[in-house]
């Protein structure tokens, strides 16, 4: 059953590259690491996903390990609104093959 | 812009009330889902569907039925609130059961059962 786990939260000051983890240490061999991010009072938005590349794009970088067990997001230059709970999500085999959103990191942004 | 809807922020219901909370989604897409989510907790998979009429249980179903009878609608029931059921619900709908870059989600219903 593959599942998540991410620290509870963590704090980043403005301007600072803020490295965000994720253990997936069950996570399928052909499965992707999806990120989303959720600001208060929306709901979650996606950023990346990866399979066993790093990848980039105009949010954030995913860097995943060789042996795909963990993954960690990073935003290179870390704003204010960027504080958000952030979501690594995997396929969950309990769940009609639906994916595992989790309990998520906290980010703060620190001025 | 694309969205999807939820049909109300915040609601307050009795102990034993019947409640629907609709969502409502305008990209044509073929699957949409139904989340709670709780302090501690993070989102937590109810029911999803990936068609019409058709309708699949997640994590939590227990006191929770869905409905979903055209495309762009897809309406949880809760057939007799109780307070356990308090909690922030999030439907969200996507282009594909097999990917999850592509989930669009309503920004929620704030639920208190009293």
């Amino acid at each position: 059953d593959a599942k998540t786990t991410q620290p509870p939260s963590m704090d980043c000051a403005e301007g600072r590259a803020a490295n965000l983890p994720c253990n997936h240490s069950t996570i399928s061999g052909n499965e992707y690491v999806y990120w989303y991010r959720q600001i208060h009072s929306q709901g979650p938005q996606y950023i990346i996903h990866g399979l066993k590349n790093n990848e980039t794009n105009e949010m954030a970088s995913l860097i995943i390990t060789e042996d795909r067990k963990s993954s960690t997001l990073i935003l290179p230059h870390a704003t204010l609104r960027d504080t958000a709970v952030y979501y690594c999500i995997v396929r969950g085999s309990n769940t009609g093959n639906q994916f595992y959103f989790g309990t998520g990191t906290s980010l703060t942004v620190i001025p | 812009d694309v969205k999807v809807t939820q049909s109300s922020r915040y609601l307050v219901k009795r102990t034993g009330e019947k409640v629907f909370l609709e969502c409502v989604q305008d990209m044509d897409h073929e699957n949409m889902f139904w989340y709670r989510q709780d302090p501690g907790l993070g989102l937590r998979l109810i029911y999803f569907s990936y068609d019409v009429k058709m309708k699949e249980k997640g994590d939590i179903p227990e006191g929770y039925s869905v409905s979903r009878e055209k495309k762009e609608r897809f309406s949880l029931i809760l057939e007799s609130a109780s307070t356990n059921q308090t909690s922030m619900y999030l439907c969200a709908s996507s282009f594909t059961p097999w990917e999850a870059y592509g989930y669009t989600f309503g920004s929620g219903t704030r639920l208190t059962v009293v």
